[in-house]
């Protein structure tokens, strides 16, 4: 069964700091993985998709990195905002299961 | 492109009482999810339809929960006798195809069951 974990479930950092969120997978037969971020209360909101043929996607300040072999996602964040402070969450997708996610790592960024 | 939307927004209802959701996909998706998020958790798969097609359910959707999409347009999440068990946010998404295509959610609907 995949389970998704994603580390560390609460990160808190002054504006401007770089910083990087961590995924793992257990099963690596997955079509594709994607990180969301959600605000309190609401929705989520696709920040980037990486087929499993991908090894990276880019989106402004935002890295996403995927290793499929060893099961790791990575998202990294480039000169953090208050703006950014939400819940960013990693979801593999599978067949018959559509999209499996993580916990969640909850981020705070202090002006 | 209007996004997907979802109502209503917020539901409170007693124990026992039946509740439906309406979900209105991004216009030309075919692919529909639904998921289920519990406070601090992630969202959990329930079902999904190809076009007007459901072509998988999930194990936590027990008998009590029903879904449809009539046409392969808007879909709607029935839930009847509700428990407490159920509160929880109810989130569509939609998406031009299967593993290939980003999946966008709507805002979800907020269920309580007192």
């Amino acid at each position: 069964k995949q389970e998704v974990t994603q580390i560390p479930a609460a990160l808190s950092v002054p504006e401007g700091e770089n910083l990087v969120l961590n995924c793992s997978f257990t099963d690596s037969a997955i079509y594709n993985l994607q990180w969301f971020r959600q605000d309190p209360g609401k929705g989520l909101t696709s920040l980037l998709l990486i087929q499993s043929s991908q090894r990276e996607q880019t989106s402004g300040r935002l890295n996403a990195s995927l290793d499929k072999s060893s099961g790791r996602s990575t998202l990294y964040i480039a000169a953090s905002q208050p703006g950014d402070s939400a819940t960013y969450l990693c979801a593999v997708y599978q067949a018959g299961t559509a999209l499996i996610f993580g916990k969640g790592t909850t981020l705070s960024v202090s002006s | 492109d209007t996004g997907v939307s979802q109502n209503p927004r917020h539901k409170i209802t007693k124990r026992g009482q039946n509740v439906t959701f309406r979900c209105d996909p991004i216009s030309e998706h075919n692919r529909l999810y639904w998921y289920r998020q519990t406070l601090g958790q992630g969202p959990e798969f329930l079902t999904y339809f190809q076009n007007e097609a459901q072509l998988e359910k999930s194990r936590l959707l027990s008998d009590r929960f029903s879904a449809e999409r009539p046409k392969g347009s808007f879909s709607t999440l029935e839930i009847q006798r509700t428990e407490q068990g159920d509160s929880a946010m109810y989130l569509c998404a939609s998406s031009l195809g299967g593993s290939l295509y980003e999946q966008y959610f709507g805002p979800g609907t907020r269920l309580t069951v007192t």
